[in-house]
């Protein structure tokens, strides 16, 4: 199975911030790699898939770029509705995997 | 609307079977691949499997072979994930999601069933 890996589990970080987050892959996925938001009690959301395209109805803030096994998620002005839980997950193959998640706070 | 609808929360005993299911609208249903994943409390997600609306075919990861089954009534454009011998590692919410391919990226998810496992 691929193993998926995010760096930081947790960040701290004020309105109008610049958040990167990391995740990277046990082996090159090459570019199937997808990012969701989940906020406390909810259905994690898609934000961006294969790597670095946006989801339909996603501010243009969120960006996703990387490939082969290097993957970051940039928010470029963090607001106050982004403080939520991000995952990434790999789609190379099955099984699909999920990163462990990075927890946005205020 | 597109929207995927989940039945409500489940409460079990070790032992038992759940059988959640999630009602799709607002698409064809069998258009597109209905994914199974859980999540246990402040963890990631988890993968169970896949079912292809269209074929019935189904494809299950390898910790819940034996254990899940994944079908659907295209006459409702539901599915259906069927849980057995349920431990209280199984206590987690349930999500059906959406995919176009076994795998794929997941655009479309329920609402995600509760499912608790006590004596």
């Amino acid at each position: 199975d691929i193993q998926m890996t995010q760096s930081p589990s947790s960040l701290s970080a004020f309105v109008g911030d610049r958040v990167t987050i990391t995740c990277r892959a046990s082996q090159s996925i090459s570019h199937y790699l997808n990012w969701y938001q989940q906020k406390p009690g909810k259905a994690p959301k898609l934000l961006i898939y294969s790597a670095s395209s946006m989801q339909s109805g996603v501010p243009s803030r969120f960006s996703g770029s990387g490939s082969g096994t290097d993957f970051t998620l940039t928010i470029s002005s963090l607001q106050p509705e982004d403080f939520a839980t991000y995952f990434c997950q790999q789609s190379d193959g099955t099984p699909l995997t999920f990163g462990g998640g990075t927890r946005v706070e205020i | 609307q597109v929207q995927l609808v989940q039945s409500g929360a489940e409460v079990k005993k070790p032992g038992a079977s759940v059988k959640v299911s999630c009602k799709a609208s607002g698409y064809t249903f069998s258009d597109h691949y209905v994914h199974w994943v859980r999540q246990a409390p402040g963890q990631g997600p988890e993968w169970m499997g896949w079912m292809n609306p269209n074929s019935g075919g189904t494809h299950y990861a390898q910790q819940f072979r034996g254990r899940v089954t994944l079908t659907r009534d295209t006459s409702v454009s539901t599915a259906y994930m069927d849980l057995r011998r349920l431990t209280s590692d199984d206590a987690a919410v349930y999500y059906c999601a959406r995919g176009d391919t076994p795998h794929d990226f997941l655009d479309l998810w329920g609402q995600g069933t509760m499912v608790t496992v006590s004596s």
